[in-house]
């Protein structure tokens, strides 16, 4: 069964750092994209981050670009997401996505369920 | 990367179709046939219903469907089911290597 399992979420202050994992199975890893998307509450999808499927190129939104980096290692099938210089507009439940054959970051067919980001003082 | 313009209700009766717009520009919706659906129940993550504007993927049924007219991308949904009622998002590449969502839209099933 493919799956993806996200684990790091957790509360933070303003100005601090996390880092998010997400562990894949089922699937070739190293072969697709991978990327984070995040929803804040009772708000919409906001994609975040996007990494090929061998890692070396990234691509970030606006609004992380050089705070969050994205990474992935695939000896160990695990994604991860650096977040530096937190802000409490980036509290939001952050979700791996696992994109389509062929594409890099415009679908995604697999979701993970997703890990919680508080970021308050 | 502004976000693409969706109503954020519509209804339908079990049974009736209802469509969903999802509006963007033609920096994204009208440049790419990258056009994708997801579906969210509450609590849930999102699940892919459409892909590359029109095309569904193995197991979802085919009462879904897409479509794109210029700048505007939509979802049809035939043959209203109770579980069809869930929110419904749209993306689209937006070129320069990033990808934008529209703002979502709750359906109901009346």
């Amino acid at each position: 069964e493919v799956q993806l399992l996200e684990s790091g979420g957790g509360s933070v202050q303003p100005g601090g750092s996390l880092r998010l994992s997400c562990a894949a199975s089922g699937f070739t890893f190293t072969s697709y994209a991978m990327s984070w998307v995040r929803q804040a509450p009772g708000k919409g999808l906001e994609w975040v981050s996007t990494i090929t499927g061998g890692g070396g190129s990234t691509y970030y939104a606006d609004s992380v670009k050089g705070r969050f980096t994205i990474s992935r290692d695939n000896s160990r099938d695990t994604l991860y997401l650096q977040m530096n210089s937190l802000r409490a507009e980036d509290t939001a439940v952050y979700y791996c996505a696992k994109g389509i054959v062929g594409a890099i970051l415009h679908t995604f067919d697999i979701w993970g369920q997703g890990t919680m980001v508080t970021v308050s003082s | 990367q502004s976000a693409l313009t969706q109503p954020p209700s519509a209804s339908g009766s079990p049974g009736q179709s209802v469509t969903i717009s999802c509006t963007g520009t033609s920096s994204d919706v009208g440049g790419y046939n990258y056009v994708s659906w997801y579906q969210q129940h509450p609590g849930k993550a999102p699940k892919l219903m459409i892909y590359e504007v029109n095309n569904r993927p193995s197991g979802v049924p085919d009462r879904f469907s897409g479509s794109k007219s210029g700048n505007t991308a939509s979802l049809t949904v035939s043959g209203l089911q109770a579980e069809d009622e869930a929110d419904y998002y749209c993306s689209s590449y937006a070129g320069r290597d990033t990808l934008v969502f529209g703002g979502g839209t709750k359906l109901t099933v009346l």
